[in-house]
């Protein structure tokens, strides 16, 4: 039980142009899911928390405007990536709330390429 | 601000070898702690969970212990496998009301020579 999926899992884009990448719950409701980056060597960084049905919490520094969030359901989050530059290239990992133990699951992470 | 270090930032030895890796926070206040494993390029594998109130976690061959009023945990892997070579990352989830998030440390380098 358990499973964070994300989709795509790779995906190249051209600079300007938008990406969305899907976080789902696959097998529990989760009321909370986040969004975090990884640059190359480096540990994860959260962007945001997202809550079901509300708007996102954006971490400082983070441009709400161009990392939009969506969690229209307890089992989807979206993050799309606007008008994408190669500073945007990344590993874009979410995780989502688990029940009872305050425990994230983790997805496999999408890897974004911007030329 | 939480803070969460690891150290060492990376650890080669060789097979079967029991080894240690450590990793501290400043801020005492959390709700419990996560040792996860993530291969290159890949996500994160959870390996155990400590609530605050435990002091210690085993599965399998790893044994993970917590120390919440110095601030410290440890991930202990015994008779160590080439297959354990990843980056063990440590995080704290703080526990005031709406800290849900987890800090992450920068990980340990993990390499174990046949």
């Amino acid at each position: 039980g358990a499973v964070v999926s994300q989709h795509p899992s790779w995906v190249i884009c051209k600079s300007g142009t938008s990406v969305k990448i899907e976080c789902r719950s696959l097998d529990f409701q989760a009321t909370t899911m986040f969004w975090y980056r990884q640059f190359p060597k480096q540990s994860l960084m959260l962007m945001a928390t997202s809550n079901e049905g509300s708007k996102a919490t954006y971490e400082q520094g983070v441009e709400k405007d161009k990392f939009l969030i969506n969690h229209a359901s307890l089992t989807l989050s979206t993050l799309t990536v606007t008008s994408a530059h190669p500073e945007d290239s990344s590993f874009y990992i979410c995780s989502a709330d688990g029940q009872g133990q305050y425990e994230q699951y983790f997805g496999p992470g999408t890897r974004l390429t911007v030329t | 601000k939480q803070e969460v270090t690891q150290i060492p930032a990376a650890l080669s030895v060789p097979e079967g070898e029991n080894l240690v890796l450590n990793c501290s926070f400043t801020d005492s206040a959390i709700y419990n702690l996560q040792w996860f494993r993530q291969d290159p390029g890949k996500g994160l594998t959870s390996l155990l969970l400590i609530q605050s109130s435990q002091r210690e976690q085993t599965s399998g061959r790893l044994n993970a212990s917590l120390d919440k009023s110095s601030g410290r945990s440890t991930l202990y892997i015994a008779a160590s496998q080439p297959g354990d070579s990843a980056t063990y990352l440590c995080a704290v989830r703080g526990s005031g009301a709406g800290s849900y998030q987890l800090t992450f440390g920068k990980g340990t380098k993990l390499s174990v020579i046949p």
